[in-house]
């Protein structure tokens, strides 16, 4: 079963406005993290976050997690047409053996 | 370093064919996986591998073998492929485990069995 599941599915937005994906999951985690994948190409790792953590930041995004209410958010700010992709969030927990689940992700279209 | 290599890129197999995608890293890491990535399921872990010799059993691991007799390579093979292969695959490794580790993925294996 998925653990991760993003939020909206898709998601269309001009250049330089800001994009918000959501993750949520099931069980308690240890990490979370966020990917990128262009379309086909492998995955990329943007941001790792910790159970312990409640924001992080790189660059132009910005990672926050809620454990309370099982939720991750990626914000990405002043979007460029490179930033086009998909994003997937991806959980390890004590229950999937440290082993990493990855949600359905959310397709990003930067227009420019 | 080249990172996570896989080869083939592209391959058309037919229905009980088998094959065997490579998979290598040249980054000294321990542990490496293989995914599979289907529209509207996310990736899903078929095996890993946390070391030289050691595999074990992913999330959907029927209908593939891997072995890792080195710490560089982890092939993933198909015994006899159906259409229900059909996907993407992708190889992954992280240098000390999954949890809380940066994982490298390799640039996808597309797979379609007719």
């Amino acid at each position: 079963s998925q653990q991760g599941e993003e939020d909206p599915q898709a998601l269309s937005i001009q250049e330089g406005e800001n994009a918000t994906m959501n993750c949520s999951y099931k069980t308690s985690i240890n990490n979370l993290q966020w990917y990128r994948q262009n379309s086909g190409r492998g995955l990329v790792h943007l941001i790792l976050i910790r159970s312990n953590e409640r924001e992080k930041h790189s660059g132009r995004l910005r990672v926050t997690l809620d454990t309370s209410k099982k939720s991750s958010s990626l914000l990405i700010t002043a979007s460029r047409a490179a930033d086009t992709a998909s994003y997937f969030c991806a959980t390890d927990s004590e229950t999937s053996g440290s082993r990493l689940t990855f949600g359905e992700g959310t397709q990003l279209t930067v227009n420019p | 370093n080249a990172g996570v290599t896989q080869t083939p890129k592209f391959q058309v197999l037919k229905t009980g064919q088998s094959m065997t995608l490579q998979c290598a890293q040249d980054m000294n890491h321990e542990y490496m996986s293989w995914y599979r990535q289907d529209p509207g399921m996310g990736l899903r872990l078929i095996h890993y591998s946390v070391g030289a010799g050691i595999t074990d059993q992913g999330e959907v691991p029927n209908g593939y073998n891997v072995s890792r007799s080195t710490t560089e390579d982890f092939p993933l093979r198909l015994l006899s492929a159906a259409p229900s292969q059909t996907s993407v695959y992708f190889c992954a490794s992280s240098y000390s485990g999954f949890s809380g580790n940066t994982i490298y993925f390799g640039e996808g294996s597309w797979l379609t069995v007719v």
